[in-house]
């Protein structure tokens, strides 16, 4: 059983251009996870998500960020029109029902040139 | 402000010693606390979780204790060995509406020498 994978593992991005983070939860899982980690800092939650439902974005910026859990495919966490602010790690985490027991994907390192 | 605070924010211990991390959070009201071990790198893997009625949980080398009318925690490695490096961090599950969300702290960067 492959646990939650996420790719790019690195991403370079130029201000103004689009990030597009994929994050395929552990078998089994419904519930997915983003969080955001900034040097030295601890990780921040940005958003929760079911099948096809967002169900808490309370850590998610209000403009250029948003997320997606199709029926069918990966997460997706997609940053438009991205500025050096926005580099940081991105880690998605998955569980079978409920947040309880959360499984880590090893993050994307996002880099904005 | 962060609900999460850990301390030392790092340390560097000599193989085969002990050490102790500390966790102290304000969150409230709190569903659980859990102590994950980050490699440089990687995600977070969890070591331990423990309920608020539970005061000590073991996972091998590592022992994490809470006074949850303290309100601290502490996660202690024993015997320490070189792949101990790592950072330890202490996250709190919030109970807010319908899902325990997580806190997190900075957490602390452990580095084992031989």
């Amino acid at each position: 059983n492959a646990g939650v994978m996420q790719n790019p593992r690195h991403l370079v991005r130029r201000r103004g251009q689009e990030a597009r983070l994929r994050c395929s939860p552990m078998k089994g899982h419904s519930h997915v996870y983003w969080y955001r980690q900034l040097p030295e800092e601890g990780l921040k939650f940005m958003v929760y998500l079911q099948k096809e439902n967002i169900i808490d974005e309370s850590g998610m910026p209000k403009e250029r960020f948003s997320a997606e859990f199709p029926k069918e495919g990966p997460s997706i966490l997609r940053i438009q029109q991205v500025v050096r602010g926005d580099s940081a790690a991105y880690f998605c985490a998955s569980s079978p029902g409920g947040p309880n027991i959360q499984y880590f994907g090893a993050g994307t390192r996002l880099s904005v040139l | 402000k962060n609900q999460v605070e850990q301390s030392p924010q790092s340390l560097i211990i000599l193989e085969g010693k002990n050490c102790t991390l500390q966790c102290n959070y304000t969150v409230s009201p709190f569903s659980n606390l859990r102590w994950y071990k980050q490699d440089t790198g990687r995600g977070p893997v969890s070591l331990t979780i423990m309920t608020f009625s539970e005061n000590t949980k073991s996972n091998g080398r590592y022992t994490a204790t809470l006074d949850a009318d303290t309100k601290q925690s502490s996660l202690h490695i024993t015997a320490s060995q070189l792949s101990d490096s790592a950072s330890y961090i202490c996250v709190v599950s919030m109970t807010t509406d319908s899902w325990g969300k997580l806190q997190f702290g900075a957490g602390t960067q452990v580095v084992v020498t031989p």
